[in-house]
């Protein structure tokens, strides 16, 4: 069964900081998306990685995408307040079905 | 295209009442997705679907949950009857499957 786990759960960062939130899964996973969540709102998504090496940069931020240690980063450059909100991980395999989830991390950027 | 349509957007019912959720997914995905997100388990799938078809619905809680999907534009997520515990916001997604899912802006329900 695919389970996947972000660390941290919770970070709090000031501005202007860099940091990486990471993300792990416990099987084969085909592809890796990540996604911001503000409170109360919906899921955006904001990148998906197809295959192993796969980096992508937007902003402030870059996921990137190790599938034989099955690790996904996000890193966060030079934090600012607009930054705050949870951020997702979610691994799938059989071409995007079974979309899992891993647990949140609540990002807090503080001047 | 409107995106993911869900109705309502919040829900208040009494235990033991029907409840139905509805999602019209953006045309042309031929996936949808039914989630569940509460504090203490975070975003739960529930159910996925494909070409209208339910392919996996272990994440369906207990006998009380059913989903159906008619046709390509619509679903729906049933709880009858309702229990406090239900109580979440809930997700509908859709996506082709080989991109992103694209989610809807849930429906939050409270069950009293």
């Amino acid at each position: 069964e695919l389970k996947v786990e972000q660390n941290p759960l919770f970070l709090s960062m000031q501005e202007g900081k860099n940091y990486t939130i990471y993300c792990n899964y416990s099987t084969t996973s085909d592809r890796l998306y990540w996604y911001r969540q503000d409170p109360g709102k919906s899921l955006e998504s904001l990148f998906v990685l197809l295959s192993n090496g796969a980096v992508k940069q937007e902003g402030r931020l870059m996921a990137s995408l190790d599938t034989k240690a099955r690790l996904s980063t996000l890193h966060i450059t030079a934090a600012v307040h607009d930054l705050s909100a949870t951020y997702f991980c979610a691994a799938s395999y059989n071409q995007g079905g079974k979309l899992i989830f891993g647990q949140g991390t609540e990002l807090s950027v503080k001047p | 295209d409107a995106g993911v349509i869900q109705s309502p957007r919040h829900e208040v019912t009494e235990m033991g009442q029907e409840v139905t959720l509805r999602c019209k997914p953006i045309s042309g995905h031929d996936y949808l997705f039914w989630y569940r997100q509460t504090m203490m388990r975070g975003l739960e799938l529930l159910i996925y679907f494909n070409n209208n078809v339910p392919i996996d619905d272990s994440g369906m809680p207990e006998d009380r949950f059913s989903a159906k999907m008619p046709n390509a534009s619509f679903s729906t997520l049933k709880i009858q009857p309702s229990e406090p515990r239900d109580s979440a916001v809930y997700f509908c997604a859709s996506s082709t499957g080989t991109l992103r899912a694209f989610f809807g802006q849930g429906t939050r329900l409270t069950v009293v």
